[in-house]
């Protein structure tokens, strides 16, 4: 079954400082969405992105939050100046449209998990 | 959107049948139900989605009555890999970017 892939799967970082969490999603779906998941806690939506702009966000994803198709394979989110409150496992996830025949899904990444010390 | 209800957590042993049912009593006339399983470290995975009826594949089935306020995802013959959290969402099913919402789910532990 083919995946999205997620780099890096660890990332630790110091406040104030910017990350860059990476995805490659499935070669033939359209639709790009990164999640968040606090330990313990739910899976939060924070953006999605279809046609090179942003669908619908969150209000978690708020200035600090941008995300990117820099090319044809790879979709990245970036936090400028990471929080305490932004440590969390970051999910990516991506989807062909829906028709008749096809059912809506989500297909996620294994995830980076995101440490802010 | 569509509130859901389910089980906080629910206990099984191997080899038997799992059913768990989410309430969802505000559902709108073009919301589907659509079922995902969670790992511990992974990330959420498409199980099943149905409108209303029965709908089954090689991973489980799912039982919507007509009224659609309810359903019941059934987990047939559970090993102790599908430990796991599952979580049922109701959402319309829109043409880009549908934002999912996931609720706390249900742990489910399938014990030896």
């Amino acid at each position: 079954e083919p995946e999205v892939t997620q780099t890096p799967s660890h990332q630790v970082t110091q406040m104030g400082q910017e990350v860059i969490l990476r995805c490659v999603p499935i070669s033939n779906h359209l639709y790009f969405y990164w999640y968040r998941q606090i330990l313990g806690q739910k899976v939060e939506f924070l953006v999605s992105f279809y046609n090179n702009e942003i669908s619908e966000k969150s209000e978690i994803f708020d200035d600090q939050f941008s995300v990117e198709r820099p090319d044809g394979s790879n979709f990245t989110l970036k936090i400028r100046s990471t929080k305490l409150e932004d440590s969390a496992m970051y999910f990516c996830a991506s989807s062909e449209a829906p028709t008749d025949m096809v059912v809506e899904k989500l297909f996620f990444g294994s995830g980076t998990q995101l440490s802010v010390l | 959107l569509a509130k859901t209800t389910q089980p906080i957590s629910m206990d099984s042993y191997e080899g038997q049948e799992v059913n768990i049912t989410c309430s969802h009593n505000n559902i709108a006339t073009n919301d589907y139900i659509t079922w995902y399983q969670q790992f511990p470290s992974q990330g959420p995975r498409f199980i099943i989605q149905g409108y209303k009826t029965k709908v089954t594949n090689e991973v489980a089935s799912l039982f919507i009555p007509a009224d659609r306020k309810s359903s019941t995802l059934s987990l047939p013959r559970v090993s102790l890999s599908d430990t796991a959290v599952y979580y049922c969402l109701v959402d319309p099913r829109k043409a880009a970017g549908n934002k999912l919402t996931f609720g706390g789910g249900t742990r489910v532990l399938v014990k030896p």
